[in-house]
């Protein structure tokens, strides 16, 4: 157990819908990560946040939007779904975001299916 | 662009076989680089990582040293157990200039007792 809670573990929804996943950090991690993993695509890195601010920017659809909160947990929104949308979306998150020497620690996901 | 490349899986390998597992990566600058295992049903976990050339990480009996020269961070395994049949996911972070994380496509590696 890494510490990293998603949550749902599965949605299943409908194309044009809108979904969020949510993801709580480590206890004392200020930094929070957003992953897609697809049979087609592979891992792809999404967004990063940092004590609230964005840190760093992926391969993030227009359609997808993220934010992290006061309390740090943070929020995955992803709007006019579409077929291809449907992945699993991983939350990782590390102490202080130092790129490049952070450790990562990865949540469990949320499966996302999009009909 | 930045890229991280990966042999092609699954590798499979009898208990107490020698194991290797290619990545080779194109960057701009001096990015860390990292072995992530991908456990069924689970997420991510970092195995180990190298920050610099020359550097070696290890942890659990995996190593992968960061060579420049080769553009190389293959990881090695002396004797593999049932117990670390996984996905292993080569990544790179790079940290000059924009930030980028790039993941190769994972690589399979199923061992038979």
């Amino acid at each position: 157990d890494s510490g990293v809670t998603q949550t749902p573990k599965h949605l299943i929804t409908a194309t044009g819908q809108r979904v969020t996943l949510r993801c709580s950090p480590r206890s004392g991690d200020l930094s929070v990560y957003w992953y897609q993993q697809s049979l087609d695509q592979g891992l792809q890195f999404l967004i990063q946040y940092y004590n609230g601010e964005e840190r760093a920017k992926g391969n993030i659809l227009e359609r997808f939007s993220a934010q992290q909160f006061p309390d740090l947990h943070s929020e995955l929104n992803l709007s006019s779904l579409e077929l291809g949308d449907s992945a699993l979306y991983f939350c990782a998150s590390s102490e202080q975001g130092t790129v490049g020497t952070d450790t990562q620690y990865f949540g469990p996901g949320t499966r996302l299916t999009v009909l | 662009g930045d890229s991280v490349t990966q042999m092609e899986g699954p590798v499979t390998l009898s208990e107490e076989a020698f194991l290797t597992i290619n990545c080779t990566y194109t960057a701009t600058g001096y990015p860390s680089l990292f072995w992530y295992v991908q456990y069924p049903g689970e997420g991510l976990q970092l195995l180990l990582k190298a920050t610099k050339a020359d550097d070696k990480g290890s942890n659990k009996g995996f190593e992968a040293t960061y060579r420049k020269e080769t553009t190389s961070f293959h990881l090695e395994k002396g004797s593999v157990q049932v117990s670390d049949s996984a996905v292993y996911f080569c990544a790179l972070i790079r940290i000059s200039g924009t930030y980028k994380y790039i993941f190769g496509t994972g690589t399979r590696l199923k061992v038979l007792a």
